[in-house]
């Protein structure tokens, strides 16, 4: 069964600091990669998603994720973080055939402070 | 305006009692889905349904049930059987069940007491 790791359960930085989240899956075949986040008090909801071509997915508020085939890896990023960036972050992953439904890495909490 | 309704967003139980918890989409998705949020646990699939009259357990389906008698509509039920069912529960509905973008609802947080 397929798998994914978040590897920092809460991570803490000050604005305007580079981020990266990590993330990781275990699934030899094409899959489909997510990001979600959920602003406190707010519905989860998606952030940006990779199906196919270029690896480098542009999301929403400035916010992109690098999916790296060799490294079974799709990492976060954003150059600089606002204190709205507050939330916490989702990895999620399917297989690209079949209906396989997704599943949800553990979560990273990012706080971030002025 | 479309979306996603879950209700109530709190509710208490005692234990030993049955719950329906509410979900109802009007963006017109074919695939529904329930998960269950803990601290530091991520959301875990309890079921899901890609069609009406049809639903599949997920990875932590022992304890819980679900219907799909309306398209916009699937309630869960958290029986007595449940052994740890205080929780927040998020449903969650996508177009067609295949990889698609998938929208949340706000939640409800059960607690039983």
């Amino acid at each position: 069964a397929q798998s994914v790791s978040q590897h920092n359960h809460h991570v803490i930085l000050s604005e305007a600091a580079s981020l990266e989240l990590g993330c990781n899956y275990s699934y030899g075949g094409t899959v489909n990669l997510f990001w979600y986040v959920q602003y406190p008090g707010q519905h989860l909801q998606l952030l940006l998603k990779y199906f196919s071509g270029d690896p480098l997915v542009k999301g929403i508020k400035g916010f992109e994720a690098e999916f790296i085939k060799s490294k079974f890896s799709f990492n976060l990023r954003k150059p600089s973080v606002q204190w709205s960036d507050t939330a916490e972050y989702f990895c999620a992953v399917n297989p690209s055939s079949g209906n396989t439904p997704l599943v949800f890495g553990k979560g990273t909490r990012l706080s971030v402070i002025a | 305006d479309g979306g996603i309704t879950q209700s109530p967003k709190y509710l208490f139980r005692k234990e030993g009692q049955n719950v329906t918890l509410s979900c109802e989409q009007n963006l017109n998705h074919d695939a529904m889905y329930w998960y269950r949020q803990d601290p530091g646990q991520g959301l875990r699939l309890i079921y899901y349904s890609q069609i009406v009259n049809d639903f599949q357990k997920g990875d932590i389906a022992e304890g819980y049930s679900v219907s799909r008698e309306k398209k916009e509509s699937f309630p869960l039920t958290v029986t007595s059987a449940q052994k740890n069912p205080t929780a927040f529960y998020l449903c969650a509905s996508e177009a067609s069940g295949r990889s698609d973008t998938q929208y949340f609802g706000p939640g409800t947080r059960l607690t039983v007491l």
